[in-house]
């Protein structure tokens, strides 16, 4: 069975640290999909990256970056110079690639990030 | 960018009361999911459906949850005798194929509260 396990309840930082949110994956798929979506305190989820398990470069996108590890089945998402508007709460989830396969969410990591 | 619509953004309901959630998926897509996300808590998986029905099922989604495609557009959720614990961020997502590989679009949610 899938499940991804985000360890991290809550992390505080202060505006322009580094931050690191930990994702742990478990599939018995060769063949998956891994997630990041944000849901800032609105309410709605929006996504920020989709990575396949074949696919173990990291990808940077402004100061955003994600190390895909299969080694480790982790999928580990970093902000730069971290900002308020980053503060939300961050999901990682997974999705089998065989039949009609849901995402499976983490618990999410709240990122308060503080002036 | 095509969007996922969700009506209404917000709706209150007395325990009991039956409720129909709207979505209107992407045009193009074939596989419908809804997820539900009780306050504080991660985002669960209720249903996928895809040619006319229902594909998976989670534990949660049990008889008093029906999903329908009454027309080409809209897909939508019903709740039966609502009780207060379906409190919760309902989501609709459509995707174009359904594994990840094209990824999933949410919409933005609908707040059910049921007093």
């Amino acid at each position: 069975a899938q499940k991804v396990t985000q360890a991290q309840t809550e992390i505080s930082v202060v505006e322009k640290e580094d931050v690191t949110l930990d994702c742990v994956y478990e599939t018995r798929d060769t063949t998956y999909y891994l997630f990041w979506y944000k849901q800032p305190p609105s309410g709605e989820l929006v996504f920020l990256i989709r990575r396949n398990s074949f696919d173990e470069q990291n990808e940077i996108s402004g100061r955003y970056s994600w190390n895909f590890q299969k080694s480790t089945s982790s999928f580990n998402f970093t902000i730069t110079a971290s900002q308020v508007v980053d503060s939300a709460v961050y999901f990682c989830a997974l999705s089998e690639a065989t039949g009609f396969q849901k995402l499976v969410f983490g618990t999410g990591t709240r990122l308060l990030v503080s002036p | 960018e095509p969007e996922v619509t969700q009506t209404p953004s917000h709706q209150v309901t007395q325990m009991g009361q039956e409720v129909i959630l709207r979505c209107v998926p992407i045009s193009n897509h074939l596989y419908f999911y809804w997820y539900r996300q009780i306050l504080g808590q991660k985002v669960e998986f209720l249903v996928s459906f895809y040619n006319n029905e229902i594909s998976e099922k989670s534990e949660i989604f049990d008889d008093q949850f029906s999903v329908e495609r009454p027309d080409g557009s809209n897909f939508t959720l019903k709740i039966r005798s609502t009780k207060l614990e379906d409190s919760a961020m309902y989501f609709c997502a459509s995707s174009e194929i359904g594994t990840g590989v094209y990824g999933y679009t949410f919409g933005s949610g609908t707040r059910l509260t049921v007093v």
